[in-house]
């Protein structure tokens, strides 16, 4: 398996435009989990899913963002419009058990 | 609410010493406890974990405690080496229905030689 796979790497754009962020979590985890990295706050749960189903999204700072896993292979978090404050890099992980299995990470700058 | 709190956020050590960082936690359902290690552009990885019906795990030179009854956990590391540079988090999984793991702030730990 390639482990978790998240897109694009690196992501700028500017203020007001819509950003998506793309996973693909190990096939036959179950639990999906997104994370926002700051030099502030560490890594910020921002929602999680257990079979494909939101459990938890109180982490999602605004309604400005919002996530999906349609299926068990693919989630996306989107967030629209952006604005500077939302720069950082955001990870994906899956569970298995007990270990979280994390992507690369997305870095997103918002100028 | 659940929360886990780390620190201290920066440690600096000489090559040989040890370091040790600490955490805490609020969630009485919290009952796994694991470390991550994340290298300079790297994404965090496992390095060592602790259950809560155990006090004390050991694997070669890092150890992990706990204290239940204080909601306390820490990550020991003797004889730090350059290699052991890195951003260390702990993290909590809290069990309901399903596990939610949530991670502290993280410590950026320097190792000089």
């Amino acid at each position: 398996d390639a482990g978790v796979i998240q897109s694009p790497r690196h992501e700028v754009t500017e203020m007001g435009q819509e950003v998506t962020l793309r996973c693909k979590p190990i096939s036959g985890h179950n639990s999906l989990f997104w994370y926002r990295q700051t030099m502030m706050r560490g890594l910020e749960l921002l929602i999680y899913f257990n079979n494909n189903v939101p459990i938890d999204d109180s982490g999602m700072p605004e309604d400005r963002f919002s996530a999906k896993m349609p299926n068990a292979s693919f989630s996306t978090l989107k967030i629209q419009p952006s604005e500077p404050r939302d720069s950082a890099v955001y990870f994906c992980a899956s569970l298995e058990g007990t270990e979280a299995f994390f992507g690369q990470g997305t870095r997103l700058t918002v100028v | 609410g659940e929360n886990v709190e780390q620190h201290p956020s920066t440690l600096s050590v000489q090559e040989g010493d040890s370091a040790v960082i600490k955490c805490t936690y609020s969630d009485s359902a919290s009952n796994y406890f694991p470390w991550y290690k994340q290298e300079l552009g790297k994404r965090p990885q496992l390095i060592i974990d602790i259950r809560s019906n155990v006090g004390e795990k050991k694997d070669q030179r890092i150890a992990v405690t706990l204290n239940k009854t204080a909601k306390h956990f820490s990550l020991h590391i003797t004889e730090t080496q350059p290699e052991d540079s890195a951003v260390y988090f702990c993290a909590a999984i809290i069990s309901y229905n399903t596990d939610k793991l949530i991670f502290g702030t993280g410590t950026r730990l320097q190792v000089f030689p």
